[in-house]
This record gives structure tokens, sequence and C-alpha cells, in this order.
């Protein structure tokens, strides 16, 4: 059975500390790993990995994927309270006709003052 | 960028009742859209997978006679609810799947997502 499993559930960490999260999978015909930010309404894009071993950057959050592993980490550096949310990793996995996402259970992240 | 736009953002309705959402793809064609929902504090389950004129793909255990899904065109696709109870009270969202060049990041786009809360 295809599933994305995220680690830890939930996270709190006062602000500007560092902070991983991480999200292994087990699908078939694997194509693509995105991340997403989920505050109070749909989800919105983060990232999209591909290859293996290429980070990705925006700002203070980065993310890179392992296909040896099938893992991917998301890390979000001197955090802040607007980084509190659910984030969420979900995979392609399917042919270029009918890819669709499996999410993980997402990890909720809470950053205190 | 592309834009999905989901009505209603959030609905109250009375047990036995049914409930219609739409998600209509604004600038570009949505040649696949699926449907999730999400309870509080959970991920987003995948419901249906739904191509433009034909049948949706139910994922298993959900009943397919329970929550309807129309997708005529290929800017529209709506869940129909139908004689709902408080358990179908939850988070929907839909997303939208373009070609490729189509404008779609990396071609899923979600709606907003509509609150359903069944009295």
């Amino acid at each position: 059975e295809d599933k994305v499993v995220q680690s830890p559930l939930s996270l709190v960490v006062h602000e500007g500390d560092t902070v991983t999260l991480n999200c292994s999978y087990e699908v078939t015909n694997f194509r693509s790993l995105l991340w997403y930010k989920q505050e109070k309404k749909a989800p919105t894009f983060l990232f999209m990995l591909t290859s293996s071993g290429i980070e990705k950057k925006s700002g203070r959050l980065s993310s890179i994927l392992d296909k040896k592993e099938l893992s991917s980490i998301l890390n979000i550096t001197a955090t802040q309270t607007g980084d509190s949310a659910i984030y969420l990793c979900a995979v392609i996995h399917g042919s270029s006709n009918t890819g669709k996402l499996i999410f993980g259970q997402g990890t909720t992240l809470q950053v205190k003052p | 960028g592309a834009v999905v736009s989901q009505h209603p953002s959030w609905v109250i309705c009375k047990s036995g009742t049914s409930v219609k959402i739409e998600c209509r793809s604004l600038d570009f064609q949505a040649t696949t859209m699926f449907w999730y929902r999400q309870f509080p504090k959970q991920s987003l389950m995948l419901m249906a997978t739904s191509n433009e004129g034909s049948k949706a793909t139910y994922e298993q255990g959900v009943e397919k006679d329970k929550f309807l899904i129309n997708h005529a065109s290929l800017t529209l696709s709506t869940l129909t609810v139908t004689s709902a109870h408080p358990e179908d009270s939850s988070f929907y969202i839909c997303s939208a799947r373009s070609w490729p060049g189509q404008g779609a990041l990396y071609g899923y786009t979600f709606g907003s997502g509509t609150r359903l809360t069944v009295v």
C-alpha cells in the first residue's frame, strides 16, 4: 500500500530556533515530492522535489530529497511565529495522465514568541 | 497564476439535506480534479479523482452514492454530499490538475476549501 509518513507529528519551538521536518514515502511509480504549508485554509505550495540531492531554498526554508532513503527533509531556520502551521508532505505517483497526490499526516509546528 | 475558486467557503446544513460544493478553474483548463476531506489536525485524505466527461474514481472506503462528483466541463467540478449527517462535517478541498504549460504551478492548484457543518 502506498504511504507517506511524516515526523514528528507536532513540534513546539521558540522563535529563532531551527527545525527539521521529515517525510518518508513508499509509493509505486514515484514522480515527485511536494511540501505545502497549511494555515487556516487550503495548502500553499512550498517546494517540489524530483531529483535526489539537489537542495531547494526559499528564504529561511530549504528542502532536499534523498531517493535512496525514500525521504525528504524540510528545514526552517530562524523560525518566526508566522511559521506556525501544518506542514504537509505529498508524493505524486502514477502515470503522467493520472498522477495523484498522496499526503502524509502533516507536522503541526507551533513557534512561540 | 492559476486559480481555483471554491464555493461556498463554509456551509451549515441540517441532517438529511444535500450540499453542493463547486470548484472552478478560472484561468486554465482542469483536466483532472481531486477532492479531499480533512478532519481537524489531520492531513488531507483523497476521496476521489474526476476527469472531465467521465465518471469519478473513488478511493477505497468512500461511498460514491453519498459523495456525488460531477466534472461536466474543463472548468467546473462539483461535489454533492447527499443526505448529510453530522459525521460528514469536515473541511473539503478540491485540487485541479492541468496539463503542463497551462499556467498551474507544477500542475496542482488547490481551492480555498469548504467547511461543512451538519447539525
